[in-house]
């Protein structure tokens, strides 16, 4: 019954290559979020959407594409992998009213070759 | 400007202690919330604790209080009588009332180590 899940947990891929993450939640949020992660472990907000419509996009270069099927998932799609992308993606969720709680994923450790 | 300033990189504490991480924020906004997040070894991202800017009073949950000082625009978390599991990174994260544009930004953590 996990709130937030994403997988895979771990990606390792080569530079170049194309690769998604999935995201689904079922606490029944409106809203659902990207971070990244860095290896000094900064976070950084990258994408939210809100019941499948996108309302943030952090100037994320646009090889990086979501896509919400349906409010409850959003997945992320990042095409010509390069080295940089390697970090920790963070999928996180909350209901659509200004000031709530948001609840994260566990992580995928993305590495790229 | 940072929106959410974290001056210890580090801590160490012992075991049973209380410890407060700090945590100071710029914002022009007058509603906004103040979250504090635990990132354990195992990378999850732990929510832990919400003041919200209207709060008068400082929120609990369990042995972590935020200690909110709206004038010094600081958001301390204390955890009191430390555990060995507390060893974690903490991060300070706020949200502004910016309709359409929710979403958290996050200080750069304080990894914080209990001595047994």
């Amino acid at each position: 019954d996990t709130a937030v899940s994403q997988t895979p947990k771990y990606l390792v891929t080569q530079m170049g290559n194309d690769k998604s993450i999935k995201c689904e939640q079922n606490l029944g949020h409106d809203t659902m979020y990207w971070y990244k992660q860095d290896s000094k472990k900064f976070l950084k907000i990258m994408f939210s959407y809100n019941n499948k419509e996108l309302i943030i996009n952090e100037t994320v270069p646009n090889r990086f594409s979501p896509k919400s099927p349906d409010k409850a998932h959003l997945n992320l799609h990042i095409n010509s992998l390069e080295l940089g992308d390697s970090a920790v993606y963070f999928c996180a969720s909350s209901q659509d009213d200004t000031q709530e709680t948001q609840y994260f994923g566990p992580g995928t450790r993305l590495l790229v070759l | 400007a940072q929106k959410i300033t974290q001056t210890q990189p580090g801590m160490f504490v012992q075991e049973k202690e209380a410890v407060t991480l700090d945590c100071t924020y710029d914002t022009s906004d007058q509603s906004y919330g103040l979250f504090w997040y635990k990132q354990p070894s195992s990378g999850e991202m732990i929510f832990l604790i919400y003041q919200g800017s209207y709060d008068e009073q400082n929120a609990t949950e369990g042995r972590y209080s935020l200690n909110f000082q709206k004038a010094r625009k600081s958001a301390n978390l204390v955890i009191s009588a430390s555990q060995l599991g507390d060893s974690a990174m903490y991060f300070c994260a706020m949200r502004e009332e910016n309709f359409g544009n929710e979403k958290l930004t996050f200080g750069t953590g304080t990894r914080l180590t209990i001595i047994p």
